[in-house]
Parts: C-alpha cells; sequence; structure tokens
C-alpha cells in the first residue's frame, strides 16, 4: 500500500511561499499524485495533481523527482484564507487491485 | 461545476440503530466514495462503486455496507451503529478517463454523525 507521510502542521507568514513535501515511498507506476485542501466543516477541495515533473496552475505549483518518492506542493504569495488542511493522495488502478491513499494532512496556519 | 450533496450534515443515532446516510451527484460519474475523517487518522477509504451496483471494500469496510441502485446515488449502511462510528463521513465522485483511483475526486460537504 502506497503510504504517505507529511508535516502535521506549518506556520507561515502572509506573502511568504510555502512547500509542502509528502513522502511516498512505495508509490506505484500507475499512481498519480493529488492535493486536496480543506477547510473546516467542508469536504477536500481539488488543488492539483501530476505524474512527474512540475505542474503549475493558477493557485499552486506540485514538484514531483524523477523516483516520484515525494512530491512538494508550492503555494506562492500565501494569504490568511489559505489557513487550511493540506491532504497527498496516492492512487491508481494497478495490477494487485485498487488503492487510493491519503496523509493525514499538514495543517497550514498563515498568519499577518 | 460538480455537485455532491450528503443528506444531512449532522445526525445523532442511538447505538444499534440502523443508519443511512445517502449520496447524490449531479455530473453523471461512474465513480462514488465514502470515506470517514477522524482527527489525527486523516481521510480513510470506507467503500468505493465504479459502477451501479457494484462496489468493492476500501481500507475499512467493516461494520458498513453501501449500495448503488442508480448512478447518481451511493448510500452507505451501518447495519448496527457503535460508538466507535462516531466521525465526519464524506462521499467523493469521479469520472471514468483512465486514471483509475488517480481521477480528481469531488467531495461533498461531510456528515457529522454522533453515535451514542
Amino acid at each position: 500500500l502506497a503510504k504517505t507521510t507529511q508535516p502535521i502542521s506549518m506556520d507561515s507568514y502572509e506573502g511568504q511561499e510555502v512547500n509542502i513535501t509528502c513522502s511516498h515511498n512505495n508509490i506505484a507506476t500507475n499512481d498519480y499524485i493529488t492535493w486536496y485542501q480543506q477547510f473546516p466543516s467542508q469536504g477536500p477541495r481539488f488543488i492539483i495533481q501530476g505524474y512527474k515533473t512540475k505542474v503549475t496552475n493558477e493557485v499552486a505549483s506540485l514538484f514531483i523527482p524523477a523516483d516520484r518518492k515525494s512530491s512538494t506542493l508550492s503555494l506562492p504569495r500565501v494569504s490568511l484564507s489559505d489557513t487550511a488542511v493540506y491532504y497527498c493522495l496516492v492512487g491508481g488502478l494497478t495490477g494487485g487491485g485498487n488503492k487510493l491513499t491519503f496523509g493525514t494532512g499538514t495543517q497550514l496556519k498563515v498568519e499577518l | 461545476d460538480v455537485k455532491v450533496t450528503q443528506s444531512s450534515r449532522y445526525l445523532v443515532k442511538r447505538t444499534g440503530e440502523k443508519v443511512f446516510l445517502e449520496c447524490v451527484q449531479d455530473m453523471d460519474h461512474e465513480n462514488m466514495f465514502w470515506y470517514r475523517q477522524d482527527p489525527g487518522l486523516g481521510l480513510r477509504l470506507i467503500y468505493f462503486s465504479y459502477d451501479v451496483k457494484m462496489k468493492e471494500k476500501g481500507d475499512i469496510p467493516e461494520g458498513y455496507s453501501v449500495s448503488r441502485e442508480k448512478k447518481e446515488r451511493f448510500s452507505l449502511i451501518l447495519e448496527s451503529a457503535s460508538t466507535n462510528q462516531t466521525s465526519m463521513y464524506l462521499c467523493a465522485s469521479t469520472q471514468n478517463s483512465g486514471r483509475g483511483l488517480g481521477e480528481t475526486q469531488y467531495f461533498g460537504p461531510g456528515t457529522r454523525l454522533l453515535v451514542l
């Protein structure tokens, strides 16, 4: 099973860049890496997804090294509204059956 | 936008009761999922379904069952609720475009269940 490990919490200040790393040593060939954001009393919301190298969209970047054993979510210039829990998800169909593993999440706190 | 709705935001039940949690999605997605979320444990997959009347066990299926009679609706059933099933329950759906379980998941708002 592709277990994922993330820091439990991180603190930052408005305007700074935040990088959250997720380790997934047992990632399978068919697995994609997806990051979600969750606010209190809401379901998680998709941020970004990648398979390898670098992916960028309007809210974040995702860096995946060649061995794919980790990934880093980069949030440029965070604001107070980015305070949330961020989850790393590794999943895909494999020859051994279906696997889908969420990390335990990283609580990001952004202050003034 | 994809909309995933869950029948209740908050639910209080007694031990031994049969509990139904309903989830409906409006985007014709093939795959639907049920998770529970507990402090310090993140999201854990209970069951998922990739087609009508089809289901697969996730990581923690014990004490739960599911039903998918229509494509848009996926129900989670607690046959005899217990206090250790007090949790936040999240439903999600995805389309099926070849990425398997790597598809982007769209979540509902969650149901907070308290079993007394």
